[in-house]
């Protein structure tokens, strides 16, 4: 089985550093996603580890530890428009399922 | 180019009825997966279909089904509605079978009275 672990909630200052962690336990790994999902929209793709490391995109990046079953997401100088619930999820090697965490919603102060 | 298309955007429904949902995937993707999502909690996989058949499912009862269509379009169906049953239901295309690359449909809002 597969299970995933983020924070509830998280809050930050307008122009600051967020990490957003998140931790799973899976038997056949085979990626890892972070989407963004604004109150009421559909999520939308941020990024896919599947090697260890850290990627960065603009003010995103993520990181990925395989053997400490962890990876996390940091966005830099927040803007109000980064409120939203974000999304990690595991892609299972063995039947290609994508399995999402329960979202960590963050709130953006000015 | 169209992205993943969802009819209807809302619905309403009691308790006992049927209802089916339905998703257009973005041109080029022949890979259609459909979630629930209940209210701040995150989308669960329902099932997957790919060629008109179903490939994956999640553990979801039989009450929910689906189909895949010729042209990559898909429906889900859900009977005997629950209260439970009231989430945003979200289809998701990929390409060539597989599930990465998923783009998300906006998402049809269902209220189970």
């Amino acid at each position: 089985g597969q299970n995933i672990d983020q924070p509830t909630e998280m809050t930050a200052t307008e122009g600051a550093i967020v990490q957003i962690n998140c931790t799973y336990q899976t038997s056949g790994f085979n990626g890892l996603f972070w989407y963004q999902q604004h109150a009421g929209e559909a999520p939308t793709f941020l990024s896919y580890n599947v090697l260890d490391g850290l990627e960065e995109k603009g003010r995103f990046s993520s990181f990925l530890s395989r053997s400490k079953g962890y990876s996390y997401l940091l966005l830099k100088e927040l803007q109000m428009k980064d409120s939203a619930s974000y999304l990690c999820a595991v892609r299972d090697r063995r039947d290609d399922k994508i399995i999402f965490g329960k979202g960590t919603r963050l709130h953006i102060l000015p | 180019d169209a992205g993943v298309t969802q009819s209807p955007t809302h619905l309403i429904k009691t308790r006992g009825q049927q209802v089916t949902l339905r998703c257009s995937p973005k041109s080029g993707h022949d890979t259609v997966s459909w979630y629930q999502q209940a209210l701040g909690q995150g989308p669960q996989f329902i099932f997957q279909y790919y060629e008109e058949e179903e490939r994956q499912r999640g553990n979801f009862p039989d009450r929910f089904s689906g189909h895949q269509f010729p042209n990559y379009s898909s429906e889900l169906n859900v009977n005997a509605l629950l209260l439970g049953d009231s989430a945003l239901y979200l289809c998701a295309s990929s390409p060539q079978g597989s599930s990465y690359e998923q783009y998300f449909g906006p998402g049809t809002r269902l209220t189970v009275t």
